[in-house]
């Protein structure tokens, strides 16, 4: 069965650099979700889009923007990258049932290593 | 502020034996609660979900249990195997589409 798909896989960058990464949830999933999990801590949420909107916001950074296309996929873009943003991004998707049904199981990608140096 | 607490930290056991991994969880309103595997530098399997109005679910060797009002839940490994050394997170789904992690447990099944 396919899987979330996140590229690129491991990304290097300089600080103050730029960094996007990508991401293709599982077919007909409508909802697409980011996490940062830094070295050694548990998955920190950055952001969420249902149907192309954003839908939930977390802990995301000013300098990091996202958005969700047509095709359902989605790009988290990072700027003016600090050393603190090394880490393992997520994308995940699921197909939402609505709130009274209680939630689809969330997927996730294998994650996107950001490393800033 | 939902906050959600697994023990232990760290386990080790032999292969073969049966072992219990413990999260809490502060805010009973929740949706669902999941579980999830995580091998050194990977990403995250969904292992099992359970819906608020749920008392427990089973997949294989694995059986998590919730009881929501206290805020806890159990997963449950059966005859534990060299295969399942991984890290074991769980995350509650608060309203809105984010989910809450615990720090997870790391466990080591010895051969």
């Amino acid at each position: 069965a396919a899987g979330v798909i996140q590229s690129p896989r491991h990304l290097i960058k300089e600080k103050r650099e730029t960094a996007t990464l990508k991401c293709y949830p599982i077919p007909r999933h409508d909802t697409v979700y980011w996490y940062q999990q830094g070295p050694g801590q548990d998955p920190q949420f950055l952001i969420s889009f249902y149907e192309k909107m954003q839908s939930d916001k977390g802990s995301i950074p000013d300098r990091f923007s996202a958005q969700q296309f047509s095709d359902y996929h989605s790009e988290l873009n990072m700027s003016s990258l600090e050393l603190g943003d090394s880490a393992l991004y997520f994308c995940a998707s699921s197909l939402s049932q609505g709130a009274a049904v209680g939630g689809n199981t969330i997927y996730f990608g294998e994650g996107s290593w950001l490393t800033v140096v | 502020k939902q906050e959600v607490t697994q023990i232990p930290a760290a386990l080790s056991v032999p292969e073969g034996e049966n072992l219990v991994l413990n999260c809490s969880f502060t805010d009973s309103a929740i949706y669902n609660l999941q579980w999830f595997r995580q091998d050194p530098g990977k990403g995250l399997t969904s292992l099992l979900l359970i819906q608020s109005s749920q008392r427990e679910q089973t997949s294989g060797r694995l059986n998590a249990s919730l009881d929501k009002s206290s805020g806890r839940s159990t997963l449950y490994i059966a005859a534990s195997q060299p295969g399942d050394s991984a890290t074991y997170l769980c995350a509650v789904r608060p309203r809105g589409n984010k989910l809450v992690f615990g720090a997870g447990t790391i466990l080591r099944v010895k051969s």
